[in-house]
């Protein structure tokens, strides 16, 4: 499974659109890119999924560009509740091995 | 539908008891897996299973720890003798059978139990 690397922590204020970046220069063809959020006290939640150019849900964007060695996920206007730390991950798509990778995380703080 | 349940949610032990973590995943999911959170750390993956099978345990500790998931009943990670180190968060996280285009980088956690070893 390929190795990511994202920033360890992000500061951002309420309003704000906030872009975490991810490289995973070493990433395979059939690998997807994911995303999670994990609030203090609670387990990780799926955020977004991708494999290349843009995907947009309710809750983010991620744009992975044509060399997909990087990702970006981008929040919208975030809120105090947006603070949280995220996980970029990289793993086939039908992960057979069924396990998750995780790193570090960003940890990101939105202040008023 | 319930979402991935863990209890206790929180356990407090003595150096050399033993621990029993409870997780029942969410309904129609088959595949379930454990990951450790220790303080200051991100999660690591401790062990895959399916109903009545280990399919991945790469993570487990070599020793103490163990793992089932019965054919009825919730999955049980357990913790023998316990020490100072094992002090951690213990998330359980569940996932369906693979069907069309559902991916298994998508799981769902529970809350996690909180293990403290006095």
């Amino acid at each position: 499974l390929a190795k990511t690397t994202q920033p360890i922590s992000m500061d951002s204020y309420e309003g704000q659109e906030v872009n975490i970046t991810c490289s995973h220069n070493n990433i395979a063809t059939n690998d997807y890119i994911t995303w999670y959020q994990q609030f203090p006290s609670q387990g990780p939640r799926f955020i977004i999924q991708g494999y290349k150019t843009k995907v947009t849900n309710e809750v983010a964007s991620l744009f992975i560009p044509a060399d997909r060695k990087s990702s970006t996920l981008s929040l919208p206007r975030v809120s105090l509740s947006d603070t949280a730390v995220y996980y970029c991950l990289v793993a086939p798509f039908y992960n057979q091995g069924g396990k998750l990778i995780f790193g570090q995380g960003t940890e990101l703080s939105v202040k008023p | 539908n319930a979402g991935v349940m863990q209890n206790p949610r929180h356990l407090v032990r003595r150096r050399g008891q033993e621990a029993r973590l409870r997780c029942s995943p969410m309904k129609g999911h088959s595949h379930v897996y454990w990951y450790r959170q220790l303080p200051e750390e991100g999660l690591k993956f401790m062990v895959y299973l399916q109903k009545e099978n280990i399919i991945d345990e790469s993570g487990m500790p070599k020793e103490r720890f163990s793992a089932e998931f019965p054919k009825e009943g919730p999955s049980i990670l357990r913790i023998q003798q316990v020490v100072r180190g094992d002090s951690a968060a213990y998330f359980c996280a569940s996932s369906p059978r693979l069907q069309g285009t559902s991916s298994y980088n998508e799981q769902f956690f529970g809350p996690g139990t909180r293990l403290t070893v006095l």
